[in-house]
Protein backbone atom coordinates (compact mmCIF):
# COMPACT_ATOMS: atom_id res chain seq x y z
CA UNK A 1 0.00 0.00 0.00
CA UNK A 2 1.67 3.43 -0.55
CA UNK A 3 0.19 4.83 2.37
CA UNK A 4 -1.80 8.28 3.07
CA UNK A 5 -0.97 10.54 0.09
CA UNK A 6 -0.71 14.00 0.04
CA UNK A 7 -0.72 16.56 -2.69
CA UNK A 8 0.96 18.93 -3.07
CA UNK A 9 3.67 18.80 -0.84
CA UNK A 10 4.68 22.07 -1.15
CA UNK A 11 2.28 24.99 -1.64
CA UNK A 12 3.22 28.67 -1.78
CA UNK A 13 0.78 31.47 -2.63
CA UNK A 14 -0.38 35.01 -2.10
CA UNK A 15 -2.73 36.28 0.21
CA UNK A 16 -6.05 36.67 -0.99
CA UNK A 17 -6.15 33.67 -3.11
CA UNK A 18 -7.84 30.13 -2.74
CA UNK A 19 -5.84 27.26 -1.84
CA UNK A 20 -6.88 23.50 -2.26
CA UNK A 21 -5.02 20.42 -0.24
CA UNK A 22 -5.44 16.79 -1.09
CA UNK A 23 -5.56 13.67 0.35
CA UNK A 24 -5.89 9.93 -0.47
CA UNK A 25 -6.64 7.89 2.74
CA UNK A 26 -5.40 4.30 2.62
CA UNK A 27 -7.46 2.08 0.65
CA UNK A 28 -10.12 0.75 2.96
CA UNK A 29 -10.02 2.93 5.58
CA UNK A 30 -13.02 4.76 6.40
CA UNK A 31 -11.77 7.67 8.74
CA UNK A 32 -10.06 10.77 8.28
CA UNK A 33 -8.16 13.35 9.30
CA UNK A 34 -7.05 16.80 8.63
CA UNK A 35 -4.40 18.04 11.12
CA UNK A 36 -2.56 21.07 11.32
CA UNK A 37 1.43 21.93 12.55
CA UNK A 38 2.22 25.28 13.55
CA UNK A 39 5.22 25.68 16.00
CA UNK A 40 3.29 27.89 18.40
CA UNK A 41 0.10 25.56 18.27
CA UNK A 42 1.79 22.02 17.55
CA UNK A 43 -0.74 19.67 16.13
CA UNK A 44 -4.28 20.53 15.70
CA UNK A 45 -6.94 18.65 14.82
CA UNK A 46 -9.19 20.61 12.45
CA UNK A 47 -11.83 17.83 11.02
CA UNK A 48 -12.49 14.14 10.67
CA UNK A 49 -14.49 12.04 8.69
CA UNK A 50 -16.31 9.09 9.72
CA UNK A 51 -17.04 7.03 5.83
CA UNK A 52 -17.35 10.04 4.45
CA UNK A 53 -19.22 12.22 6.50
CA UNK A 54 -17.98 15.13 8.33
CA UNK A 55 -17.98 14.15 12.40
CA UNK A 56 -15.82 17.01 14.02
CA UNK A 57 -15.40 20.14 12.44
CA UNK A 58 -14.73 22.08 16.15
CA UNK A 59 -11.16 22.48 14.90
CA UNK A 60 -11.58 24.38 12.06
CA UNK A 61 -10.40 27.86 12.34
CA UNK A 62 -13.22 30.38 10.38
CA UNK A 63 -15.03 30.32 7.72
CA UNK A 64 -12.59 30.36 5.56
CA UNK A 65 -11.60 26.80 5.51
CA UNK A 66 -13.71 24.21 4.11
CA UNK A 67 -13.48 20.33 3.75
CA UNK A 68 -15.38 18.07 1.93
CA UNK A 69 -14.96 13.74 1.54
CA UNK A 70 -17.31 13.09 -1.59
CA UNK A 71 -15.84 9.78 -1.69
CA UNK A 72 -14.00 7.10 0.40
CA UNK A 73 -10.55 7.59 -1.41
CA UNK A 74 -10.56 11.04 -1.45
CA UNK A 75 -10.87 14.25 0.41
CA UNK A 76 -9.93 18.18 0.36
CA UNK A 77 -9.44 21.07 2.83
CA UNK A 78 -9.94 24.52 1.06
CA UNK A 79 -8.96 27.74 2.28
CA UNK A 80 -10.67 30.58 0.99
CA UNK A 81 -9.52 33.24 0.81
CA UNK A 82 -6.04 32.69 2.04
CA UNK A 83 -4.09 34.08 4.87
CA UNK A 84 -0.73 34.74 5.87
CA UNK A 85 -1.08 33.07 9.39
CA UNK A 86 -2.56 30.01 7.53
CA UNK A 87 1.14 29.41 6.64
CA UNK A 88 1.67 25.95 8.36
CA UNK A 89 1.93 21.87 7.64
CA UNK A 90 -1.22 20.29 7.02
CA UNK A 91 -1.66 16.87 7.91
CA UNK A 92 -3.80 13.89 6.61
CA UNK A 93 -4.70 10.63 8.75
CA UNK A 94 -6.47 7.68 8.03
CA UNK A 95 -7.72 4.71 9.91
CA UNK A 96 -10.17 1.78 10.31
CA UNK A 97 -12.97 2.24 12.59
CA UNK A 98 -12.90 0.03 15.55
CA UNK A 99 -15.11 -3.07 14.78
CA UNK A 100 -15.19 -2.36 10.43
CA UNK A 101 -12.07 -5.39 9.95
CA UNK A 102 -8.92 -4.82 8.89
CA UNK A 103 -6.43 -2.35 11.09
CA UNK A 104 -7.39 -3.06 15.06
CA UNK A 105 -4.17 -0.82 16.04
CA UNK A 106 -6.53 2.30 16.80
CA UNK A 107 -4.18 4.76 16.12
CA UNK A 108 -3.82 6.57 12.66
CA UNK A 109 -1.52 6.41 9.76
CA UNK A 110 -0.27 9.85 8.62
CA UNK A 111 0.94 11.39 5.25
CA UNK A 112 3.82 13.59 4.78
CA UNK A 113 2.27 16.58 4.59
CA UNK A 114 1.65 19.67 2.50
CA UNK A 115 3.56 22.20 3.70
CA UNK A 116 1.64 25.99 2.91
CA UNK A 117 3.62 28.96 3.26
CA UNK A 118 1.03 32.01 2.37
CA UNK A 119 3.08 35.34 1.31
CA UNK B 1 -12.57 16.50 27.31
CA UNK B 2 -9.31 14.60 26.88
CA UNK B 3 -6.08 15.97 27.17
CA UNK B 4 -2.18 15.03 26.77
CA UNK B 5 0.55 16.81 28.71
CA UNK B 6 4.52 16.51 27.75
CA UNK B 7 6.02 18.85 29.93
CA UNK B 8 9.42 19.10 28.52
CA UNK B 9 10.08 21.02 25.08
CA UNK B 10 13.35 19.07 24.15
CA UNK B 11 15.39 16.05 25.95
CA UNK B 12 19.07 16.17 25.78
CA UNK B 13 20.55 12.67 26.24
CA UNK B 14 24.59 11.43 25.59
CA UNK B 15 24.20 8.67 23.15
CA UNK B 16 24.33 4.98 24.56
CA UNK B 17 22.55 6.14 27.60
CA UNK B 18 18.91 5.55 28.51
CA UNK B 19 16.59 8.28 27.42
CA UNK B 20 12.80 8.94 29.34
CA UNK B 21 10.32 11.08 27.47
CA UNK B 22 7.59 12.27 29.74
CA UNK B 23 3.67 12.16 28.83
CA UNK B 24 0.45 12.80 31.58
CA UNK B 25 -3.19 12.11 30.15
CA UNK B 26 -6.16 13.03 31.09
CA UNK B 27 -9.76 10.87 29.43
CA UNK B 28 -12.93 9.85 30.77
CA UNK B 29 -13.03 6.08 30.89
CA UNK B 30 -10.07 3.88 29.94
CA UNK B 31 -7.45 5.38 27.70
CA UNK B 32 -6.14 4.26 24.56
CA UNK B 33 -2.34 5.83 24.55
CA UNK B 34 -0.13 5.90 21.67
CA UNK B 35 3.41 7.42 20.72
CA UNK B 36 4.44 8.63 17.46
CA UNK B 37 7.89 9.98 15.59
CA UNK B 38 8.47 12.65 13.48
CA UNK B 39 11.42 13.23 11.63
CA UNK B 40 12.07 16.30 9.87
CA UNK B 41 9.91 17.30 6.98
CA UNK B 42 8.11 13.50 7.63
CA UNK B 43 4.66 12.62 8.66
CA UNK B 44 4.20 11.44 11.88
CA UNK B 45 5.11 7.70 12.47
CA UNK B 46 3.58 5.20 15.05
CA UNK B 47 5.95 3.56 17.45
CA UNK B 48 3.79 2.04 20.04
CA UNK B 49 0.61 1.85 22.11
CA UNK B 50 -1.02 0.88 24.73
CA UNK B 51 -5.11 -0.30 24.50
CA UNK B 52 -5.08 -3.09 27.44
CA UNK B 53 -2.85 -6.11 29.39
CA UNK B 54 0.49 -5.52 29.53
CA UNK B 55 1.95 -2.00 31.42
CA UNK B 56 5.18 -2.28 29.90
CA UNK B 57 4.66 -2.17 26.14
CA UNK B 58 7.23 -2.27 23.64
CA UNK B 59 7.06 -0.79 19.74
CA UNK B 60 9.38 -0.19 17.12
CA UNK B 61 13.23 0.80 17.18
CA UNK B 62 14.14 -0.36 21.00
CA UNK B 63 11.66 1.70 22.12
CA UNK B 64 9.25 1.03 25.09
CA UNK B 65 6.41 2.85 26.89
CA UNK B 66 4.87 2.25 30.83
CA UNK B 67 1.04 2.72 31.50
CA UNK B 68 0.75 4.13 34.85
CA UNK B 69 -3.20 4.60 35.71
CA UNK B 70 -2.27 5.81 39.15
CA UNK B 71 -0.45 8.57 37.66
CA UNK B 72 -1.99 9.33 34.36
CA UNK B 73 1.58 8.94 32.52
CA UNK B 74 2.66 6.71 29.68
CA UNK B 75 6.42 7.81 29.37
CA UNK B 76 8.28 6.86 25.99
CA UNK B 77 11.24 4.91 26.96
CA UNK B 78 14.62 3.01 25.22
CA UNK B 79 17.30 1.66 27.39
CA UNK B 80 20.40 3.18 24.83
CA UNK B 81 19.84 5.83 22.90
CA UNK B 82 21.35 6.78 19.26
CA UNK B 83 21.92 9.54 17.05
CA UNK B 84 19.84 8.09 14.49
CA UNK B 85 16.49 8.49 17.49
CA UNK B 86 17.00 12.97 17.31
CA UNK B 87 13.66 13.74 16.43
CA UNK B 88 10.41 15.13 17.41
CA UNK B 89 8.01 12.64 19.52
CA UNK B 90 4.45 12.86 20.21
CA UNK B 91 2.02 11.61 22.99
CA UNK B 92 -1.42 10.98 21.99
CA UNK B 93 -4.57 9.87 24.01
CA UNK B 94 -7.89 8.28 22.82
CA UNK B 95 -10.81 8.33 26.06
CA UNK B 96 -13.23 5.46 25.44
CA UNK B 97 -15.78 8.09 25.06
CA UNK B 98 -13.73 10.48 22.76
CA UNK B 99 -15.05 8.69 19.78
CA UNK B 100 -12.62 9.26 17.14
CA UNK B 101 -10.47 11.72 17.87
CA UNK B 102 -7.12 11.62 18.90
CA UNK B 103 -5.74 14.62 21.20
CA UNK B 104 -1.75 15.19 21.11
CA UNK B 105 0.25 16.36 22.63
CA UNK B 106 2.60 19.48 22.13
CA UNK B 107 5.52 17.27 21.32
CA UNK B 108 9.27 16.47 22.96
CA UNK B 109 12.10 16.55 20.70
CA UNK B 110 14.50 14.32 21.34
CA UNK B 111 18.65 15.47 20.86
CA UNK B 112 20.81 12.51 21.32
CA UNK B 113 24.45 13.64 20.84
CA UNK B 114 27.75 11.38 20.80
Amino acid sequence: DAGVIQSPRHEVTEMGQEVTLRCKPISGHNSLFWYRQTMMRGLELLIYFNNNVPIDDSGMPEDRFSAKMPNASFSTLKIQPSEPRDSAVYFCASRSLPGTGGDLDYGYTFGSGTRLTVV
Amino acid sequence: AQSVAQPEDQVNVAEGNPLTVKCTYSVSGNPYLFWYVQYPNRGLQFLLKYITGDNLVKGSYGFEAEFNKSQTSFHLKKPSALVSDSALYFCAVRGEGGGNKLTFGTGTQLKVEL
